[in-house]
């Protein structure tokens, strides 16, 4: 048990669907992290938040929408994706958003048909 | 470009044997460095983080990582691995000025064999 949940943990979608991911993390933490891991790539950073603030975004395409109503809870919203989109959606958090460990959730392992 | 190099994708040895994993990255500045490991079908868990003062830092389940500056390394090591250290293991690299963007390496499957 991390402290980090995420649900749901499998997601089968298609291109037209919009559904969320959901990551609440129970660490007190206030700081909050979207990654994306494909199998033999690095994980890649999407989104940051810091006290509920969007600090960045890493270039991430519009069908990707994050949403984080307090510090307790992070959504990442989809639609229309891509089956390139595939992949497993890791959450993780922190204190403060700087320089120190991230505790992360098992992940959401998304397949778009 | 910024980034974390992992030597090695996949490494197969024997219980007993001694492990070595290569990092390096190639920022310019201060930088806090860390080693994660992902067990199959768990989360990814921390093994051990330097952040400053003595560059060999130990970790959980007899891990120990040194950081060489000259190098822009940062390896891990385990003098004698056990199957339950199969997994993949990651590397990355956090600067000190930095918002909470790790930078990782694309991992190490690590397979221990009885």
């Amino acid at each position: 048990e991390t402290g980090v949940t995420q649900t749901p943990r499998h997601l089968v979608m298609g291109m037209t669907n919009k559904k969320s991911l959901k990551c609440e993390q129970h660490l007190g933490h206030n700081a909050m992290y979207w990654y994306k891991q494909s199998a033999k790539k690095p994980l890649e950073l999407m989104f940051v938040y810091s006290l509920e603030e969007r600090v960045e975004n890493n270039s991430v395409p519009s069908r990707f929408s994050p949403e984080c109503p307090n510090s307790s809870h992070l959504f990442l919203h989809l639609h229309t994706l891509q089956p390139e989109d595939s992949a497993l959606y890791l959450c993780a958090s922190s204190q403060a958003g700087g320089p120190d460990e991230q505790f992360f959730g098992p992940g959401t392992r998304l397949t778009v048909l | 470009a910024q980034s974390v190099s992992q030597h090695n994708h996949h490494v197969i040895l024997s219980e007993a044997a001694s492990l070595e994993l290569g990092c390096n990255y190639s920022y310019g500045g201060t930088v806090n460095l860390f080693w994660y490991v992902q067990y199959p079908g768990q989360h990814l868990q921390l093994l051990l983080k330097y952040f400053s003062g003595d560059p060999l830092v130990k970790g959980i389940k007899g891990f120990e990582a040194e950081f060489i500056k000259s190098k822009f390394s940062f390896n891990l090591r385990k003098p004698s691995v056990q199957w339950s250290d199969t997994a993949e293991y990651f590397c990355a690299v956090i600067q000190t000025d930095s918002w909470g963007k790790f930078q990782f390496g694309a991992g190490t499957q690590v397979v221990v064999t009885p």
